[in-house]
């Protein structure tokens, strides 16, 4: 099974500033099949990047995947309102089972 | 645009069996993965199990003896059974399109297991 170690637990930023998460995995993810959520109090994720670099259909260009093998990133180039969520990253490519990271949580500094 | 809704009682008893169902809307049941994801209360979420709709399933190791997914075409569903349930097995549960990615989630439903 593939552990995913998400860093920061939680990262405290103010809008317009970049976001840098951080998902690693203890061992190499098959094809880079990794994938990036968003969740939002009560709600369910919404995901966000797939294929570790694949915007999914509407997501903002400001949402930039990136990384292969065992160390991948997420970054939102400047925070909206509306970005504060929790982050989960999930790897798809050594399953099953399919596994998730602990999740990161961007809050307003 | 496919919606999926999962329903079913919002409290269990300790080593009873939990059944939820899933049911999907505006679109097929088939042709696809479906699949049951949870998230205990404030923490990260944990893979169930998926179900192809012609039968086959593929289960989390963890959970393997005391998880059941199966699939009602007719009726559009998936459904979740999860025998001798504890504490832990508490969370939001959700279901959702796919056996890799995720596009299509249901809201969840919130079972409690407590005596």
């Amino acid at each position: 099974e593939i552990v995913l170690t998400q860093s920061p637990g939680t990262l405290s930023l103010s809008p317009g500033e970049r976001a840098t998460l951080s998902c690693r995995a203890s061992q190499s993810v098959s094809s880079g099949y990794l994938a990036w959520y968003q969740q939002k109090p009560g709600q369910a994720p919404r995901l966000l990047i797939y294929g570790a670099s694949s915007r999914a259909t509407g997501i903002p260009d400001r949402f930039i995947g990136s990384g292969s093998g065992t160390d991948f990133i997420l970054t939102i180039s400047r925070l909206e309102p509306e970005d504060f969520a929790v982050y989960h990253c999930q790897q798809y490519g050594n399953s099953p089972p399919l596994t998730f990271g602990g999740g990161t949580k961007v809050e307003i500094k | 645009q496919v919606q999926l809704q999962e329903s079913g009682p919002g409290l269990a008893k300790p080593s009873e069996t939990l059944s939820l169902t899933c049911t999907v809307s505006g679109g097929s049941i088939s042709g696809y993965y479906w699949s049951w994801i949870r998230q205990p209360p404030g923490k990260g979420l944990e893979w169930v199990g998926y179900i192809y709709y012609g039968g086959t399933t593929n289960v989390n190791p963890s959970l393997n003896r005391r998880v059941t997914i199966s699939v009602d075409t007719s009726k559009n569903q998936i459904s979740l059974k999860l025998s001798s349930v504890t504490a832990a097995d508490t969370a939001m549960y959700y279901c959702a399109r796919g056996s890799g990615y995720y596009v299509y989630w249901g809201l969840g439903t919130l079972v409690t297991v407590s005596s």
